[in-house]
Formats: C-alpha cells, structure tokens, sequence
C-alpha cells in the first residue's frame, strides 16, 4: 500500500508570502494526484486534480506540480483566506483504492 | 449546482450497525460516469476513504473497512447509504458522501457527525 507523507506537518506563514508544501509517496505514483484544502467546519475542497490542474473556480495563485514520488503544492503569494489545512490525494485505477496524506496546516506567523 | 446531505444518527452503540444517508440534488446517482464515494475524518482530523460506488452500482471498499462495509444506491429516492456493521469507538469519525468523475471528488455533503458510545 503507498503511503503519502506530507511535510512540513505546520507551516508558519504571512499573506504575501510564498508557501510550498510537500507530498511524498512511498513509491513511485503513475497515478493521479490531487489537492484539498479544508477550513475549520467544512468539508474539503478540490484544488488541483492530476498533479497540475487547477479545479474550477481555483485561483491561479494555486499551483501544482512533481512526479515519481515528490508531489508540490506551492501558493505563490498568500491571501488570508488560504490559512487552512491541506490534504492531498492519492487515486489508483487497480486495485480500486484512494489514500489521503496526514495534512499540512499553513496558519499565520 | 450538486448539493449532497449526510444523515443518520449522532450516537450509535460499539457492536451495533452504523447507518447514514446521502441525499443527492442537481444531480442523479445514476447518470453515466459519476462515482459516489464516503469518506470519513477521524477526531485526528485524519481523512479516510471508506469506499465508493458507480453509477452503474459497482462498488469498491477499503481493504481495512471491507469485511464491515456496505454502500449501495436507490435511485427512486436519489440516495446514498452506508452500512458499517460491528463499530467500535474507533468509528467515531464526521462521514462525508461526496462525488467524483474520472478523477477526485469535487463536491462533497456537509459531513455528519458519528459518535460511537455505550
């Protein structure tokens, strides 16, 4: 089973700032990563889907990218509303099967 | 715009049966290609897939939850449900029911909280 790590478990940020969080896998993924963000009593909200593509209505200050094992969220320049935590996703065709990283929290410094 | 509800008991006692409900809007459980999946987050705050199921009633569950779990569909009344048999204190988690196609899901309930306790 492919274990997805995510770092740093707390970042510290200010609105402005570049933030990048991490995604490893345990093994090499030729599957199909996604990225959730989720504020405090809400469900999660799709933000990238296939390691880089934006969902709908998801700013472009939100990016996504890597391959192999090594997966990135960056944020380019931070607004107040991305204080949240962020899960990524992991899919794969067979076996059926979907695993959810641990999170990253990003709160404001 | 879809808009899917959780709902079910809050409190369920360790040996019995957890059931819940997905009501679905704007759109029908089975239109081709959409999935429906639950997926539950621990107090932890840990996210984990339960299972999903297919438009066409296929479904696939967590090894860790399978010999437990149940999900299936009932397209009359547009719905969801999941039967988790046997719960423990380590089932108290909020379920979400929320649906994808070809790819994550994209829209997801509200989630509904399930405590298990004596």
């Amino acid at each position: 089973e492919i274990v997805l790590t995510q770092s740093p478990a707390t970042l510290s940020s200010s609105p402005g700032e570049r933030a990048t969080l991490s995604c490893r896998a345990s093994q090499i993924i030729t599957s199909f990563l996604a990225w959730y963000q989720q504020k405090p009593g809400q469900a999660p909200r799709l933000l990238i889907y296939d390691t880089s593509n934006r969902a709908t209505a998801v700013p472009a200050r939100f990016s996504g990218s890597g391959s192999g094992t090594d997966f990135t969220l960056t944020i380019s320049s931070l607004e107040p509303e991305d204080f949240a935590v962020y899960y990524c996703q992991l899919r794969y065709n067979w076996p059926p099967r979907v695993t959810f990283g641990q999170g990253t929290r990003l709160e404001i410094k | 715009q879809v808009q899917l509800q959780e709902s079910g008991p809050g409190l369920v006692k360790p040996s019995e049966t957890l059931s819940l409900t997905c009501t679905i809007s704007s759109a029908s459980v089975n239109s081709p290609g959409y999935y429906w999946s639950w997926i539950r987050q621990t107090p932890g705050k840990e996210l984990e897939w339960i299972g999903y199921i297919y438009y066409n009633g296929n479904t696939n569950y967590s090894p860790s939850l399978k010999s437990r779990v149940t999900i299936s569909a009932d397209p009359s009344k547009n719905q969801l449900s999941l039967k988790l048999i046997s719960v423990t204190t380590a089932d108290t988690a909020v379920y979400y029911c929320a649906r994808g196609k070809g790819g994550p899901e994209d829209y997801w309930g509200q989630g509904t909280l399930v405590t298990v306790s004596s």
